[in-house]
């Protein structure tokens, strides 16, 4: 079975342009997660959906990204316009069932953004 | 302030040898998770501890969930060249289902 895929796995644009990021999820997961990650880091959530709807994206800095996953399946994140700050490594992961204490996520392999 | 503090940082030993990594937390945790990421990938889960004092061994892999569930430790013995990469613990808080990610503890084992 595959697992999460995520596009591009690099990219590399100017400050002020936008850029977008795409992930599917593993198939039949519900929950879909994009993380942040930073040099030296680990992952910082910044958007959790159950299903459609987004149910946690007090991290998300809303003046400069969005994200949707309309149809509850495959979702994109964009930046628009990014910044120097924004370049990281774009994590998605998908879960079944609700977030919890036992949920193993799994990871795609990020994309590799470079701000320049 | 980090919520959860992992040491060392940084860690190179050579085969064969063992070690222990350590996450700790001020605040206690339901749950904590090990993950391993190789360069390149994202985080793949190594094990889930959800009671405190809990052991579970995984082939040459032990975890260790602390009595009041704030801290954890990770021990590899005989470590292996494949044992190489960012070892990372996260945690749930409660009902809150956002997971919580340390900064890693990036592991090299030299031939």
């Amino acid at each position: 079975e595959a697992g999460v895929v995520q596009s591009p796995r690099y990219k590399i644009i100017e400050k002020k342009q936008p850029v977008a990021f795409w992930c599917n999820p593993i198939s039949g997961h519900n929950t879909l997660y994009w993380y942040l990650q930073n040099l030296g880091q680990g992952p910082e959530l910044l958007i959790r959906y159950e299903n459609e709807e987004a149910v946690d994206d007090s991290q998300l800095p809303k003046d400069r990204f969005s994200a949707e996953r309309l149809k509850g399946v495959d979702s994109t994140l964009k930046i628009q316009p990014a910044e120097l700050g924004d370049s990281a490594v774009y994590l998605c992961a998908s879960s079944s069932g609700l977030a919890g204490g036992d949920t193993e996520q799994f990871f795609g392999p990020g994309t590799r953004l470079t701000v320049l | 302030t980090q919520l959860l503090e992992q040491s060392p940082q940084f860690l190179s030993i050579q085969e064969g040898e063992n070690l222990t990594v350590y996450c700790n937390s001020s605040s206690v945790f339901s749950s904590l998770q090990w993950y391993r990421q190789e360069p390149g990938e994202g985080p793949v889960l190594l094990v889930t501890v959800v009671t405190g004092g809990e052991v579970k061994k995984l082939k040459r892999l032990t975890f260790q969930f602390g009595d009041a569930r704030k801290d954890s430790s990770l021990h590899i013995t005989a470590a292996q060249t494949g044992d190489t990469g960012l070892y990372l613990c996260a945690g749930f808080r409660g009902s809150n289902y956002k997971l919580t990610f340390g900064k890693g503890t990036l592991l090299t084992v030299n031939p």
